[in-house]
């Protein structure tokens, strides 16, 4: 069965702190694996895709790696900002826009 | 990117009514999708929206409960008919972009429906 489990559940850091979300996956055949970033009660926004030969990929402040081999995936925010505090969910997919399987998000909380 | 527009963006349904939610993208796609996200949980795919022809329903999903309109390559609409409470989530418009070096999602807004 495809499964997505992130880790933690929910995380509070501290403005200006670093932060890396975890994904584990057990999707089979495994294609690609997006992160998301969702704001309360809005749509997903996407941060970066990475295909299954790619190890790392950045947008911004944001770093996601891979490693398929292992099928873990995580998500390094680097200088957080208030703006970061959203849900953040882990989306591999086993090929075709209707294989994606989404995980449940961590839901990240950035205090002043 | 694609700009996805979706309407309403919120309303409060009464119980056995439907509402019809309709999605607008500012250039033509091949592919649109319906989402649903029930409070706390992860997206759920309620079916791909196709043009020209009957939309195709994952499991769990029926075309008397959703049924879809795809007139064009920039239009489609959801409707959630007789509506429960069960029924109180986010509906969300999606449809494939190419970013980078692969494809990806682009999600509307969302509708956020609480059925009372």
């Amino acid at each position: 069965k495809n499964q997505v489990e992130q880790s933690p559940q929910s995380l509070i850091i501290l403005e200006g702190k670093n932060c890396t979300l975890q994904c584990n996956y057990t999707v089979s055949p495994f294609s690609n694996l997006r992160w998301y970033k969702q704001d309360t009660g809005r749509g997903p926004v996407s941060l970066t895709i990475m295909t299954f030969s790619e190890n790392t990929k950045s947008n911004g402040r944001y770093t996601a790696t891979l490693d398929a081999d292992t099928k873990q995936s995580s998500l390094h925010i680097t200088a957080s900002q208030l703006s970061d505090s959203a849900s953040y969910i882990c989306v591999p997919d086993s090929g075709g826009y209707n294989k994606l399987i989404f995980g449940a998000g961590t839901r990240l909380a950035v205090h002043p | 990117s694609a700009v996805i527009s979706q309407k309403p963006s919120r309303d409060i349904c009464q119980r056995g009514t439907s509402l019809t939610i309709q999605c607008q993208v500012d250039s033509q796609v091949t592919m649109m999708f319906w989402y649903r996200q029930q409070p706390g949980q992860s997206l759920t795919l309620i079916a791909t929206a196709n043009q020209g022809s009957e939309a195709t329903y994952e499991s769990g999903f029926v075309i008397d409960k959703f049924p879809i309109s795809r007139p064009n390559l920039t239009f489609s609409t959801l409707t959630v008919s007789n509506m429960s409470p069960e029924d109180s989530s986010i509906y969300l418009c999606s449809v494939e972009g190419v970013v980078d070096s692969g494809n990806t999602i682009y999600f509307g807004e969302g509708s956020w429906l609480t059925v009372v």
